[in-house]
């Protein structure tokens, strides 16, 4: 296993649009979270499964956002009416629970909404 | 609302003198702290953590400081190398609630010159 991958690493989209996009994290890690990174900032918090229970949801994911992990392996974001607020980099991470202080990121997908 | 934050943006440093990266923090219930290590066209990666527990940790090169009573953690690279040259994000959880849900500073850029 080489790690963490994401797909796309890039998205152009206009607004308006419906994007997914996929994670797959580290195959024996249980909890696997989403992040979302704009420029000159670090990355901030959207959500975090266990296996396939989504946990915690932050404020910043609208009702536009809705992230999946179906069988505790891979996850989908998506973002449905897309806005140009909505360009940044959505980040994935995923960890052991035991582990959960060392998160293993993957590359990310850059969004950028027209 | 900010609640981990590193007031500096960017930081250059001579090849073998030591760097030292700071990182506020204003919520009193963080227990646990992380650095994050970010190349270009990559994911963040771990790179050392500290508990409330303690007040310093030491990996080789890299020692973090943990000060509660000022809400201030500190990073040092001692000696400075180019492969050093990155984005530096300070990070900060809570182990009693969301355990791996974590809120990160803005990022120190550091530049190693030869």
């Amino acid at each position: 296993d080489t790690g963490v991958s994401q797909d796309p690493r890039h998205k152009i989209t206009k607004r308006g649009q419906n994007v997914t996009f996929r994670c797959d994290p580290i195959s024996e890690h249980n909890r696997l979270y989403w992040y979302r990174q704009t420029l000159g900032q670090g990355p901030e918090f959207l959500t975090y499964f266990q296996n396939e229970a989504q946990l915690e949801k932050s404020r910043l994911l609208s009702d536009r956002f809705s992230a999946e992990r179906p069988k505790g392996s891979f996850s989908t974001l998506e973002i449905q009416r897309t806005e140009q607020g909505d360009s940044a980099m959505y980040l994935c991470a995923s960890s052991l629970m035991a582990a959960s202080y060392e998160q293993y990121f993957g590359p990310g997908t850059r969004l950028t909404v027209t | 609302d900010q609640q981990v934050k590193q007031n500096s943006p960017s930081l250059s440093v001579q090849e073998g003198r030591i760097s030292i990266l700071n990182c506020d923090y204003t919520n009193s219930m963080f227990d646990y702290f992380l650095w994050y290590k970010k190349y270009p066209a990559e994911g963040p990666t771990f790179l050392i953590s500290i508990s409330s527990i303690k007040d310093k940790n030491e990996d080789g090169r890299f020692t973090v400081f943990l000060n509660k009573s000022a809400k201030h953690l500190s990073l040092h690279i001692v000696p400075s190398q180019p492969g050093d040259s990155a984005v530096y994000f300070c990070a900060a959880s809570m182990t009693t609630d969301s355990w791996g849900k974590f809120q990160f500073g803005a990022g120190t850029q550091v530049v190693v010159t030869p």
